[in-house]
């Protein structure tokens, strides 16, 4: 079946400007994940989206960050006025509620982000 | 909240030898630690995971070790192929923070021929 998506797969975009990024997660998961990936470093949590709970969004950086997840499937993370240090990979992960999957988190492919 | 410490950074071994990669971290209410790999260009992929009422769990070529009391966490990868080559992330989820995870800093593998 279909994994996770993720669009655009690039975006170089100038410093200042806005961005968003989309992730479509795997149909019936009910958990969505966004992470931060800086070259060489691991994974760094952002926001946790989990059925209709208030989203956890002890990760994002800073008030530039937001998300959002329309109708509990798409999710769209944007950042207002970009800064070069927001270059980055954006991971998108999902999960689903129950069953013998309930631990694992399926990654996309990530959006590669950069900032001039 | 969790703090995830993963080593070595890099790790190069001959083709049919074990690599180890290990990890500690720091949340003792802990109770989830998965292993994934990632590819170039791709997004992480599950390989192997282990939670706390385990203290060793084997998959084929690949097995994880959990010791609570030190916390800390290993995984093992034997006979070694060019193909298992990639960057390996360590995780733990963190006992108060639903089902987020925090990643260690990656391992760099590769098996030469």
């Amino acid at each position: 079946g279909a994994g996770v998506s993720q669009s655009p797969s690039n975006k170089v975009t100038e410093k200042g400007k806005d961005v968003e990024l989309r992730c479509d997660p795997i149909s019936g998961h009910t958990a969505l994940y966004w992470y931060r990936q800086s070259l060489g470093q691991g994974l760094e949590f952002l926001i946790y989206f989990q059925g209709n709970s208030a989203p956890d969004k002890s990760g994002l950086p800073s008030d530039r960050f937001s998300a959002e997840r329309t109708g509990g499937s798409v999710s769209t993370l944007t950042i207002q006025r970009t800064q070069q240090e927001d270059s980055a990979v954006y991971l998108c992960a999902s999960s689903p509620e129950r069953g013998s999957s309930y631990n694992e988190q399926f990654f996309g492919p990530g959006t590669r982000l950069t900032v001039l | 909240g969790e703090n995830v410490e993963q080593h070595p950074s890099t790790l190069s071994v001959q083709e049919g030898d074990s690599a180890v990669i290990k990890c500690t971290y720091s949340d003792s209410a802990s109770n989830y630690f998965p292993w994934y790999k990632q590819e170039l260009g791709k997004g992480p992929q599950l390989i192997i995971d282990i939670r706390s009422n385990v203290g060793e769990k084997k998959d084929q070529r690949i097995a994880v070790t959990l010791n609570k009391t030190a916390k800390h966490f290993s995984l093992h990868i034997t006979e070694t192929q060019p193909e298992d080559s990639a960057v390996y992330f360590c995780a733990a989820r963190w006992g108060g923070g639903g089902n987020k995870l925090t990643f260690g800093t990656g391992t760099q593998l590769k098996v030469e021929l």
